[in-house]
């Protein structure tokens, strides 16, 4: 049974550019959630797809949008990219029924922006 | 906004003591979360909690759901080398949509020397 996986594991892009991350749940599940961890802090939510919407969505700019495809599978894309953006993007497969909240980690995108 | 608190910040103790950390919130919340994760990866789910008062074991590992609905507890027992971590506590923010929305703390580095 394959967990969260996240594509690419790391990423060097120039400031300005922009940065598509990709992101497989777990089987089974049908909601993706994205955050942002940046170095000595806790995950910050970005935003959460389910039936190919965004349901619900962070303290973040509208340079940061997703997509979520028929097969639960997801993006993360950051446009004009700041310096700030450097972090690891974290994505997080659940369950929309049940116990939804038993959120499943990838091992993230390490994005250094330069 | 919403904060979650954990204390301590980092722990330094030798293999074989046992650890106890919590979390604290000015909001209440209706699940807590408790997750390691080891330098370049991604969180992973320890325990988690549904119902105030609330005592649930994982090996080692015991985590308790306050009965005010504000803070959690995660204690190991006989800690190893390999418990080095960061531990973090997350929790949807009670009512509302907040499903998937979870906020973190800013986490407990745990080291264990031998």
């Amino acid at each position: 049974d394959a967990g969260v996986t996240q594509s690419p594991t790391h990423l060097i892009k120039t400031r300005g550019q922009q940065v598509t991350l990709r992101c497989s749940p777990k089987s089974g599940h049908d909601t993706v959630s994205w955050y942002q961890q940046a170095l000595g802090q806790g995950p910050q939510f970005i935003f959460q797809y389910y039936e190919e919407e965004e349901r619900q969505r962070g303290n973040f700019p509208d340079r940061f949008s997703g997509h979520q495809f028929p097969n639960y599978s997801s993006e993360l894309n950051v446009n004009a990219l700041l310096l700030g953006d450097s972090a690891l993007y974290l994505c997080a497969s659940s369950l929309a029924r049940g116990r939804s909240t038993e959120a499943f980690f990838g091992q993230g995108t390490r994005l250094t922006v330069v | 906004g919403q904060q979650l608190n954990q204390s301590p910040q980092s722990m330094f103790i030798q293999e074989g003591e046992d650890v106890s950390m919590n979390c604290t919130s000015s909001s209440i919340f209706n699940t807590w979360l408790w997750y390691k994760q080891d330098p370049g990866e991604g969180p992973v789910l320890l325990i988690a909690l549904y119902k105030a008062g609330e005592l649930t074991s994982n090996g080692r590992l015991t985590a308790q759901f306050g009965i005010t609905r504000k803070d959690s507890f995660l204690n190991i027992s006989a800690s190893i080398p390999s418990d080095v971590g960061i531990y973090f506590c997350a929790g949807p923010r009670a009512g509302g949509t907040s499903y998937g929305k979870l906020t973190f703390g800013q986490g407990t580095i745990l080291t264990v020397h031998p």
